[in-house]
């Protein structure tokens, strides 16, 4: 089964608005919850991450809310830009250094100028 | 430094034919992985290493093989490839288990 099911799939802004794109996961031991950005031909690279001892962790432009009640975590991309066109996902791992990193199956996001 | 580098960036195959999918880091990483990406369905893991010698299965491990020899590479066989291994393949690494998965920028394979 999906561990971790994101929405939207795909998502328009305009330049400056508000993009917000979420996670949600059934599994607990997650502890660890990272948000990746893909441009096209290329691999994805870590953009921020966080644990579930924390609410909300922020850098720059980029924001991860987490609710570990409800089990969900979003990504808030404030003053969109063209530049932030990229896929998104959402990922988690879970508890005492599991190997393995599970992913959302990605958001794509267009910005419009 | 290169970081994590994968080769060959596309290939086709036909059914039933093998290849050997190549990754190599130069960052001293322990950890390697292989994932294959596909529309809509996000990244799936297919095997990873924690160090040389040692290889365990991820989430799509079947009708692909896997060895470390060395830390800094991971090839990724297909014995008998198949039209459901049509994907873009990617190979991560990380050094801790805290730190960030490094992306190479991905294989293209196609098999008709």
């Amino acid at each position: 089964q999906q561990q971790v099911k994101q929405s939207p799939q795909s998502l328009i802004v305009q330049k400056g608005g508000i993009s917000i794109i979420n996670c949600a996961y059934e599994n607990t031991a997650f502890d660890y919850f990272p948000w990746y950005q893909q441009f096209p031909g290329k691999g994805p690279a870590l953009l921020i991450a966080i644990r579930p001892d924390v609410s909300e962790k922020k850098e720059g432009r980029f924001t991860i809310s987490f609710n570990k009640s409800a089990k969900q975590f979003s990504l808030h991309i404030m003053d969109s830009q063209p530049g932030d066109s990229a896929t998104y996902f959402c990922a988690a791992r879970s508890q005492g250094g599991s190997e393995k990193l599970v992913f959302g199956k990605g958001t794509k996001l267009t910005v419009n100028p | 430094n290169a970081g994590v580098t994968q080769t060959p960036k596309f290939q086709v195959l036909k059914t039933g034919q093998s290849m050997t999918l190549q990754c190599a880091q130069d960052m001293n990483h322990e950890y390697m992985s292989w994932y294959r990406q596909d529309p809509g369905m996000g990244l799936r893991l297919i095997h990873y290493s924690v160090g040389a010698g040692i290889t365990d299965q991820g989430e799509v491990p079947n009708g692909y093989n896997v060895s470390r020899s060395t830390t800094e590479d991971f090839p990724l066989r297909l014995l008998s490839a198949a039209p459901s291994q049509t994907s873009v393949y990617f190979c991560a690494t990380r050094g801790t288990v805290n730190s960030p998965l490094h992306f190479g920028n991905g294989t293209r394979l196609t098999v008709t």
